[in-house]
């Protein structure tokens, strides 16, 4: 079974500053995609990024930006120039391929406060 | 505007009095699926359904019930609620997509605040 672990339940950071948010993960599958939810106070999931395993390639996104390694099972999220609308909750979340009916196991989530 | 509805936002009901949760999507996407979220849990998925009439259970079904008669619309019901099913609940879509399309993205709902007494 695949299992996803984000260590960090709660992280601060002040705004126009640059932070990380760790996420690990267990799998045996070679090929998977990898990704980040978005949860603000509305509660609406929003997709922030995400990263097919075969490439080597980090996937970044305008301020967001992955680091990727694979062989660690290592899935971290860079925010930079941090801004307030950051504010939420931040899951990572993993599919395995080929196609499974499309299985998302997802971590516990990591709540950020973004400080003026 | 492309979006999963789901309704309602906010209920309080009482232990096992009967709800139905709606969840309807307009893009035509034929998988659908239902995540509970719990603190400290994440979200885990309890049903989902890969096409009309083709519903299967996720890692955490018991208690829960689905349909799905119509492509645009996968309903949650719970039978009898208990207090343990007291959650924030998710309705999700996709299009099915084989490997390495670049697709198998969820579009989530908004999600719907359920709380059992």
């Amino acid at each position: 079974a695949q299992t996803v672990t984000q260590s960090q339940p709660e992280m601060s950071v002040q705004e126009a500053e640059t932070v990380t948010l760790s996420c690990t993960y267990d799998t045996s599958e070679s090929n998977y995609y990898l990704f980040w939810y978005k949860q603000p106070p509305s509660r609406q999931m929003i997709l922030v990024i995400r990263q097919e395993a075969y490439k080597q390639q980090n996937a970044t996104e305008n301020r967001f930006s992955v680091n990727f390694q694979k062989a660690a099972k290592s899935f971290s999220l860079k925010i930079s120039d941090s801004q307030l609308g950051d504010t939420a909750m931040y899951f990572c979340a993993f599919m395995k391929l080929p196609y499974s009916f499309n299985k998302f196991y997802f971590g516990s989530g990591t709540k950020l406060n973004v400080k003026p | 505007e492309a979006q999963v509805t789901q309704n309602p936002r906010y209920l309080i009901t009482v232990t096992g009095k009967k709800l139905t949760v709606t969840c309807s999507q307009n893009m035509n996407h034929e998988y659908m699926s239902w995540y509970r979220q719990d603190p400290g849990l994440g979200l885990r998925q309890i049903y989902y359904s890969m096409n009309v009439e083709v519903t299967d259970k996720g890692d955490v079904p018991e208690g829960y019930k689905v349909s799905r008669k119509e492509k645009r619309n996968f309903p949650l019901i719970l039978e009898s609620p208990s207090p343990n099913q007291t959650s924030l609940y998710f309705c999700a879509s996709s299009l099915i997509q084989g490997a390495l399309s670049g697709a198998n993205v969820l579009t989530f709902g908004a999600g719907s605040r359920l709380t059992v007494l």
